[in-house]
């Protein structure tokens, strides 16, 4: 299957400071890539929606301006957290889906994000 | 995108097979079903999907009731990976790429040596 990789796989921050995690879609052009966001034995939440070369789709209730999404390419799309605080750590996850017939969606293995 | 309802948790005894039920009363005649799961600390990793017909793969094989209100997921021969929440999806298939993935709360399946 298709593989999504995630960069860092684990980041400790500084409350105030901004971070940012990459998602890369290592053997496929992914048209389309989302960010999800889990808290501890939680479920998964959609944050957004993002299309190469697109502003992201936000859903509701999370800040566009404290979560900005760049896709710039058909192969990586970035999420920042800006000014992180303590209520922001949790298991960021991405997701790419594919262009063409099965259009199926790939999940990365997440990111532990921590704000000390 | 229909609602699902899974059972919160489910027990499994190494190398007897599993099966976790989906409820999906609500689904339209062009929503799919999807089963992803996720083991602690992983992103989720797809298993199967289905419209009308039972379907099977390496890893899975999906049961659709004929009315398609509910499936079931088998896991012919669960084994200590296996262990993991597992998530019903329903998902509208229109063939474009507008749709989204909206995750439940899944089943926690544990499976026992």
């Amino acid at each position: 299957g298709a593989v999504v990789s995630q960069h860092p796989s684990w980041v400790i921050c500084k409350s105030g400071t901004s971070v940012k995690i990459e998602c890369r879609s290592l053997d496929f052009q992914a048209t389309t890539m989302f960010w999800y966001r889990q808290f501890p034995k939680q479920s998964l939440m959609l944050m957004a929606t993002s299309n190469e070369g697109s502003k992201a789709t936000y859903e509701q209730g999370v800040e566009k301006d404290k979560f900005l999404i760049n896709h710039a390419s058909l192969t990586l799309s970035t999420l920042t957290v800006t000014s992180a605080h303590p209520e922001d750590s949790s298991f960021y996850i991405c997701s790419a889906r594919t262009s063409g017939l099965y259009n199926e969606q790939f999940f990365g293995p997440g990111t532990r994000l921590t704000v000390l | 995108d229909a609602k699902t309802t899974q059972p919160t948790s489910m027990d499994c005894a190494e190398g007897r097979a599993a099966n976790l039920p989906c409820n999906h009363s609500t689904i339209s005649g062009n929503e799919y079903v999807y089963w992803y799961r996720q083991i602690h600390s992983q992103g989720p990793q797809y298993i199967i999907h289905g419209l009308k017909n039972n379907e099977t793969n390496e890893m899975a094989s999906l049961i659709i009731t004929e009315d398609r209100k509910s499936s079931t997921l088998i896991l012919p021969h669960a084994t200590l990976r296996d262990t993991a929440v597992y998530y019903c999806i329903v998902r509208v298939d229109s063939g474009g790429s507008n749709y989204k993935l909206t995750f439940g709360k899944g089943t926690l399946l544990t499976v026992n040596p």
